[in-house]
């Protein structure tokens, strides 16, 4: 029982290029966010898929796009990366709002 | 949307003392209010919570108590140890499966 997994840990971008952030979780939870955390700013939150086949935007969505494959997985992706998207990326999910969210283990992103 | 406002952001007690986290919520429909502990380099995990029907909630050394009148809600941390240092974020929920964060608050925990 991994709870919830992101890939990678760690990654390291150029300006312009493109990735994709994987996140599955084996909770069958049915919500799923996409978190990024900078310092002195909290954690923002990018999309969220309250149940599968649906996204939606949250604070800042720009630059993103997301996937909710199934109820599983829930993917970041970043078109065309630009520095301002150097963060730690977290990927969350929610059975229901009672317990809250558990977090993945995150993924730190540098864009150069 | 929500806007949620934490302070202090950086707290520094003697081992033993007691660590206080407060917090503000700017909308009155919101219901659920968890807080997470953040150690360096880790994911952020639920600590404690309390909903809207009830005023206060103790866990072991930690308590949050929440003021529904005046949007604002905070965390106690009794006889601090060295463990306890962490960010430490609160957030607020109208219950549409959305948290917003506050900015976090530091504390380091002097031995």
């Amino acid at each position: 029982n991994a709870g919830v997994t992101q890939t990678p840990k760690f990654q390291v971008l150029k300006t312009g290029q493109s990735m994709t952030l994987q996140c599955a979780q084996d909770m069958n939870h049915n919500s799923m966010y996409w978190y990024r955390q900078d310092p002195g700013m909290g954690l923002r939150l990018i999309y969220y898929s309250a149940s599968e086949g649906t996204t939606d935007k949250g604070e800042v969505p720009n630059g993103y796009n997301v996937s909710r494959l199934n109820k599983r997985e829930f993917s970041l992706r970043l078109e065309s990366a630009a520095p301002s998207q150097t963060s730690v990326y977290f990927c969350a999910t929610l059975p229901t709002i009672i317990y809250g969210y558990t977090f993945g283990s995150g993924t730190r992103l540098t864009v150069v | 949307g929500e806007n949620v406002e934490q302070h202090p952001s950086t707290l520094s007690v003697q081992e033993g003392d007691s660590a206080v986290i407060k917090c503000t919520y700017s909308d009155s429909a919101s219901n659920y209010f968890p807080w997470y502990k953040q150690e360096l380099g880790k994911r952020p995990q639920l600590i404690i919570d309390i909903r809207s029907n009830v005023g206060e909630k103790k866990d072991q050394r930690i308590a949050v108590t929440l003021n529904k009148t005046a949007k604002h809600f905070s965390l106690h941390i009794t006889e601090t140890q060295p463990e306890d240092s962490a960010v430490y974020f609160c957030a607020a929920s109208r219950g549409d499966y959305k948290l917003s964060f506050g900015a976090g608050t530091t504390v380091t925990v002097r031995a």
